[in-house]
């Protein structure tokens, strides 16, 4: 079993739509979490940290439940600009251990 | 937001030769370094963790004689790709920790190895 599972993919959705992506991870001693965005060719860009149950900015809302091991990410209202791979990352046990889910490719059409 | 740079942005090299990638972190300490590699269409693997003044943990299956990691000073860290090959062509990432557990990523260096 991977240690962070991620929804495989792609997702396709009309713009203004609403996009939820789920993540699960298998180490329960996990401490944070993060939703990064990676664009074709350039580097992931940190979307928003998780760390208590959950997490607002804007059009994007975070979920963490610790009792069922997984966090979310809701895309409200969603921009041909948010077309990205979507990543999860844990950090385990407050370390410098941080495990890279396999990322969801959102594309966002007209 | 803590801003990380990464030099050069892309090289093209000779098979034999060996390549320097600097990371430095402009606006902040960085205690941990970490390198990565992508190759098209996959996830970021992650090669080695270094930590400032010490040697750098490799992640098993990478060489730590062929990826030569060097974390001199708390805003500075080297990955230099020894004796090139082909197959060592991809994108190389690296990304800092600094007083928080939050990584930020450098724009990463296209490497093509001839």
């Amino acid at each position: 079993r991977k240690e962070v599972e991620q929804d495989p993919g792609p997702f396709n959705v009309p713009e203004g739509a609403t996009v939820a992506f789920n993540c699960t991870y298998s180490n329960s001693a996990s401490q944070s979490f993060f939703w990064y965005r990676q664009d074709c060719r350039k580097e992931p860009k940190l979307l928003m940290s998780v760390y208590s149950s959950g997490n607002e900015d804007g059009r994007f809302t975070a979920q963490l439940n610790r009792a069922s091991q997984y966090i979310s990410l809701l895309i409200r209202d969603s921009k041909l600009s948010d077309s990205a791979t979507y990543l999860c990352v844990v950090n385990e046990s407050g370390g410098q251990n941080f495990v890279f889910g396999p990322g969801t490719r959102l594309s966002v059409l007209p | 937001g803590a801003v990380v740079s990464q030099h050069p942005s892309w090289v093209i090299c000779k098979s034999g030769t060996s390549v320097k990638i600097e990371c430095r972190s402009l606006d902040f300490q960085a205690t941990t370094m970490f390198w990565y590699r992508q190759f098209p269409k996959q996830s970021l693997m992650l090669m080695a963790t270094s930590n400032e003044g010490s040697k750098a943990t490799y992640e098993q299956g990478v060489e730590k004689d062929k990826f030569l990691i060097n974390h001199a000073s708390l805003t500075l860290s080297t990955l230099t790709v020894t004796s090139a090959h082909p197959e060592d062509s991809s994108f190389y990432i690296c990304s800092a920790t600094g007083t928080s557990d939050t990584q930020y990523f450098g724009p990463g260096t296209r490497l093509t190895v001839l």
